[in-house]
């Protein structure tokens, strides 16, 4: 077990709408990173949240977003939501976001988006 | 656009064989390479992070490789137990990456254990 949590589990929503996906980080740990894995393909990176700022980004639209908060857990949230976004959301806690240093990583959120 | 290739996408061993499989991934500009267990309804957890060419490592019945001259890694599974049964991913972290912990993962291989 990480110490990584995600909230909800799973969710449904509709085209359009807008959804917030919640981590909380492994204790001591100040980088949270946000990955996408749809169906059939391996996670892709979203973004990293470092000190409750973006610290990098992947090639997701700015309808993803995110914040970090002073706890260091952070949340997700997707704006005018599509079909493609149906995937698994994972959350990863990292110290420092060294690329040496290993992820912890959350059981992820599953997304439907009908 | 970086590309993390993993083979095979899928295997059945029996109970006690060894099996390996592959990651391949940029031999320009490598500077590591990660190595993740992902059993169902649990989340990916951390086997090794590998940045020295040349370099083994191992964690019980499981070790890994690097060739980063010719951009691949295997996984070594000795004596495959039921509960190997997962799916390994392998992620790349490029120099050019920056701050961020921008990994590319690969699409993993599942493995099936059969008692």
């Amino acid at each position: 077990e990480t110490g990584v949590t995600q909230s909800p589990t799973h969710l449904i929503k509709t085209r359009g709408q807008q959804v917030t996906l919640r981590c909380s980080s492994q204790s001591g740990h100040n980088t949270v990173s946000w990955y996408q894995q749809a169906l059939g393909q391996g996670p892709q990176f979203i973004f990293q949240y470092y000190r409750e700022e973006e610290n990098g980004r992947g090639n997701f639209p700015p309808r993803f977003s995110g914040l970090q908060f002073p706890n260091y857990s952070s949340e997700l949230n997707v704006n005018a939501l599509e079909l493609d976004d149906s995937a698994l959301y994972l959350c990863a806690s990292s110290l420092g976001g060294r690329p040496t240093g290993e992820l912890f990583f959350g059981e992820g959120s599953r997304l439907t988006v009908l | 656009i970086l590309n993390v290739e993993q083979s095979p996408q899928s295997l059945h061993v029996q109970e006690g064989d060894s099996t390996n499989f592959t990651c391949s991934f940029p031999s320009s500009n490598f500077y590591a390479l990660h190595w993740y267990r992902w059993e169902t309804a649990k989340s990916p957890e951390a086997l090794f992070v590998m940045t020295l060419n040349g370099d083994e490592k191992k964690k019980g019945r499981i070790s890994a490789t690097l060739n980063t001259k010719e951009g691949y890694s295997y996984l070594y599974i000795k004596g495959s137990q039921p509960e190997d049964s997962a799916t390994y991913l392998c992620a790349f972290f490029p120099i050019s990456g920056g701050s961020n912990y921008k990994l590319t993962f690969g699409k993993g291989t599942l493995l099936t254990v059969n008692p």
